[in-house]
């Protein structure tokens, strides 16, 4: 089955304690990328990657890192996590490119909370 | 940058009533734009897109949208909704190409609340 994973789905964790959420998908896609939902505000990038090797920030990439050594994972490092980090995250990917293949297939999101 | 704005927060409605919900972007040029829905606890599904041609673009579930260039909006609509309608609807904008590669920018989001 075509998906995108993310693990863990839940976390809490204190203030300054690295965490790295993990996606993965099996579809082959060049792109993926980072978003993190909070109410009011939609959904907002933080990261995306076009493929193996190749990343850019987003809108919020402040108190994130990713990194893409393989095409099928795009893990999410919090080298030092604060309370204002508390949000859904999620991961999708597409085929990517800016043409007309970019129709995002999302995971089932990560819930964070840091204390 | 490009933004996205959905003007309706809230949307309460009654069954079989007709929805009509707000987006604008900000940013012209060739755009790809997209409507997606996430159902409580779930994950964002797609909706429809519009990439060129026919404006009027039809999606899963009977929901369509209209994408209007002069007035830079891609209103999403449904005749007549059902109770399983309630979910959070968010409208988002890829590019101009030229400009935010393969960026998407999604707006706040309506929550649409159908009653039975």
């Amino acid at each position: 089955e075509a998906q995108v994973t993310q693990n863990p789905r839940y976390l809490i964790t204190v203030t300054g304690k690295k965490l790295t959420v993990t996606c993965s998908q099996n579809m082959n896609h060049e792109y993926m990328s980072w978003y993190r939902q909070d109410p009011g505000l939609g959904l907002r990038q933080i990261y995306y990657s076009m493929n193996v090797e190749v990343t850019d920030k987003g809108d919020v990439p402040e108190g994130y890192k990713v990194s893409r050594k393989e095409k099928r994972n795009f893990p999410l490092i919090l080298e030092s996590p604060s309370p204002n980090q508390t949000s859904l995250y999620f991961c999708a990917s597409s085929t990517g490119g800016g043409g007309p293949y970019n129709e995002q297939f999302f995971g089932p999101g990560t819930r964070l909370t840091v204390l | 940058a490009q933004s996205v704005s959905q003007h309706n927060h809230h949307v309460i409605l009654s069954e079989a009533a007709s929805l009509e919900l707000g987006c604008n972007y900000s940013y012209g040029g060739t755009v790809n734009l997209f409507w997606y829905v996430q159902y409580p606890g779930q994950h964002l599904q797609l909706l429809l897109k519009y990439f060129s041609g026919d404006p009027l673009v039809k999606g899963i579930k009977g929901f369509e949208a209209e994408f209007i260039k002069s007035k830079f909006s891609f209103n999403l609509r449904k005749p007549s909704v059902q109770w399983s309608d309630t979910a959070e609807y968010f409208c988002a904008v890829n590019g101009p190409y030229n400009n935010a590669g393969n960026m998407l920018t999604f707006g706040g989001g309506t929550r649409l609340m159908v009653k039975p």
